[in-house]
């Protein structure tokens, strides 16, 4: 079946970026998700991408997929420590479930 | 704005108990979705429902049902709790044919089971 992989930890300094990676493996995904949850909280999609742009840039964030490689990033310019939370990768086609990714925790160090 | 309630934040059961999991959507979503969530284990699909009265199992249903009699309410049984199933369940909705845009989450519901 789909698969979504993710590091399960990320730490950086405030200020730098940041960025999680993500690989999948189902190549007829349509799009292609980046969900954030902050603590005690449900699910915030944050962006996402069609599956035939290689990038989306949306203020602090930039979403770059590489679908020969079927990998996906979320970046995060000058991250912030609001911006700790776990990062989830999502992959979709039509109308069955997301398939989601474990979830990467981003930690920022003030 | 579009709600996804649950009405029980948290909740600590016995186990062999039964409990139930409510989740109500305000936005008239044909889909509907149970997932629980686990550290290191993320996001995995219980049950979903695409209408009223129907259901599909997800990834992982054993231990669990759901009902969907209206069309607004998706709720999560766990017909005999067991101490595996203390975990954070989260519903979630979204419009009948629509992409991962849509899909609103509830807040989530903690059960621990003792």
């Amino acid at each position: 079946g789909e698969d979504v992989e993710q590091s399960l930890f990320l730490s950086v300094r405030e200020g730098d970026s940041s960025v999680i990676n993500c690989t999948y493996t189902d190549s007829s995904s349509t799009y292609l998700y980046w969900y954030k949850q902050e603590p005690g909280a449900g699910l915030q999609l944050l962006t996402y991408i069609f599956s035939n742009m290689d990038m989306k840039q949306d203020q602090r964030l930039t979403v770059l997929l590489n679908k020969k490689d079927k990998h996906l990033s979320l970046r995060i310019a000058d991250t912030q420590t609001g911006d700790s939370a776990i990062y989830f990768c999502a992959e979709g086609s039509g109308n069955t479930p997301l398939v989601f990714g474990k979830g990467t925790r981003l930690s920022v160090i003030a | 704005d579009v709600k996804v309630t649950q009405s029980s934040r948290y909740l600590v059961k016995r186990t062999g108990e039964k409990v139930f999991l409510e989740c109500v959507q305000d936005m008239d979503h044909e889909n509907m979705f149970w997932y629980r969530q686990d550290p290191g284990l993320g996001l995995r699909l219980i049950y979903f429902s695409y209408d009223v009265k129907m259901k599909e199992k997800g990834d992982i249903p054993e231990g669990y049902s759901v009902s969907r009699e209206k069309k607004e309410r998706f709720s999560l049984i766990l017909e005999s709790a067991s101490t595996n199933q203390t975990s954070m369940y989260l519903c979630a909705s979204t419009r009948q044919g629509a992409l991962g845009n849509t899909i609103y989450f509830g807040e989530g519901s903690w059960l621990t089971v003792v």
